[in-house]
């Protein structure tokens, strides 16, 4: 058990551009989540996956977000045209499922929109 | 919707002392609780949970109990040490806690313990 593991820890870019994050979770792992914080909140709900299946989007994922996890591992998160409000940290979490809920998360990505 | 209130911080103790950070939720159906804790420059952690009413979750000398009739989740320490400063994450999951979904987190609270 590696634990979570998220990449890049911080990234920086100028507005307009594309981002991607990639998470990887435990192994073995079915369910996958994105949340997102900004400083002095906690975490709020994007999105989230059960193997390769995206079961639930926030609406605060705009047209802008798309996430996938396409062989039901890693997951990558892309941010497109970034604007600086999109500033903040992206936290990845996984989760056994089943009769095991816990979710354990990732150290986070750091974005900083210029 | 659902959501989740902390009390606001930052909370600052003496070593030795007794804590109490407060959590109230809003949720329709019946929540599972959580409490998470964030070290400095660390991942969040799960700090301990109670699934159903009158549940007491305890770890590392935490506790809190879910009481439904206050919707409360209250988290105490009876003795807190310089190594519990730690920003604590109160949370809630609206699903069954073996149907996975999300958590609502509150805003966190921020402890400073002095020595």
């Amino acid at each position: 058990d590696t634990g979570v593991s998220q990449n890049p820890r911080h990234k920086i870019t100028k507005r307009g551009q594309n981002v991607t994050f990639r998470c990887d979770p435990i192994s073995e792992h079915n369910r996958l989540y994105w949340y997102r914080q900004t400083l002095g909140q906690g975490p709020e709900f994007l999105t989230y996956f059960q193997n390769e299946a995206q079961l639930e989007k926030s609406r605060l994922l705009s047209d802008r977000f798309s996430a996938e996890r396409p062989k039901g591992s890693f997951s990558t998160l892309e941010i497109q045209r970034t604007e600086q409000g999109d500033s903040a940290m992206y936290l990845c979490a996984s989760s056994l499922g089943a009769t095991q809920e816990t979710q354990y998360f990732g150290p986070g990505t750091r974005l900083l929109v210029l | 919707g659902d959501s989740v209130t902390q009390m606001e911080g930052p909370v600052t103790l003496s070593e030795e002392a007794f804590l109490t950070i407060n959590c109230t939720y809003t949720a329709t159906g019946y929540p599972s609780l959580f409490w998470y804790v964030q070290y400095p420059g660390e991942g969040l952690q799960l700090l301990l949970k109670a699934t159903k009413a009158d549940d007491k979750g305890s770890n590392k000398g935490f506790e809190a109990t879910y009481r439904k009739e206050t919707t409360s989740f209250h988290l105490e320490k009876g003795s807190v040490q310089v190594s519990d400063s730690a920003v604590y994450f109160c949370a809630l999951s609206s699903l069954p806690y073996n149907q996975g979904g999300k958590l609502i987190f509150g805003q966190g609270t921020e402890l400073s313990v002095k020595p």
